[in-house]
């Protein structure tokens, strides 16, 4: 299973563009990155799915280079509710019968 | 469908008694996965079952946890003997078959079942 490396925390401010990079070296052809979002005292919600190059969608885009050992995900002009743990996941379906989360990046927004 | 529900949504308890906590999955979702989260730490896995069938468990998950979907609906965790380490918020998920090209379907979560063992 492809491990995944995100910065623990990052801070921005209302308004702001917020790219939060992950790291996956080890991603296997066939994998899936996945970014969930988690507020406190709730389960992660799913964000966006890709493959590879760039997949947007009404919340956030999520950009991935050639070589897939790595993707970025972008939040537009940010606001204060966008404060949570986001996390970056890599998987296949058919293999996924362990999806395993990382620490996530907590993201504090500021006005 | 309201998605995936989870009761007791709070629990406390003394430590050496037995919980259970129930899990009702998107009854169009064959998937479904526990996890145990602490305060600061992402999700951690603990089972996964595709239908009634167990596929997948934690090595991290001791002889006091067990878990069934004896219909392949509903889910059921229980531990026995609980220890404060115990003490956690127990989250499941559930998902429906994959996408056109494969890719790993969206898990929806519940908003767990927090135990507090005294």
């Amino acid at each position: 299973l492809a491990k995944t490396t995100q910065p623990i925390s990052m801070d921005s401010y209302e308004g702001q563009e917020v790219n939060i990079t992950c790291s996956h070296n080890n991603i296997a052809t066939n994998d899936y990155i996945t970014w969930y979002q988690q507020f406190p005292s709730q389960g992660p919600r799913f964000i966006i799915q890709g493959y590879k190059t760039k997949v947007t969608n009404e919340v956030a885009s999520l950009f991935i280079p050639a070589d897939r050992k790595s993707s970025t995900l972008s939040l537009p002009r940010v606001s204060l509710s966008d404060t949570a743990v986001y996390y970056c996941l890599v998987a296949l379906y058919s293999s996924a019968s362990k999806i395993i989360f990382g620490s996530g990046t907590r993201l504090s927004i500021r006005p | 469908d309201t998605g995936v529900s989870q009761d007791p949504r709070h629990k406390i308890t003394k430590r050496g008694q037995n919980v259970t906590f129930r899990c009702d999955p998107i009854s169009e979702h064959n998937r479904l996965y526990w996890y145990r989260q602490t305060l600061g730490q992402g999700p951690e896995f603990l089972t996964y079952f595709q239908n009634e069938a167990q596929l997948e468990k934690s090595r991290l998950l001791s002889d006091r946890f067990s878990a069934e979907r004896p219909k392949g609906s509903f889910s059921t965790l229980e531990i026995q003997r609980t220890e404060q380490g115990d003490s956690a918020m127990y989250l499941c998920a559930s998902s429906g078959p994959p996408g056109p090209q494969g890719n790993t379907g969206e898990l929806f979560f519940g908003e767990g079942s927090r135990l507090t063992v005294l």
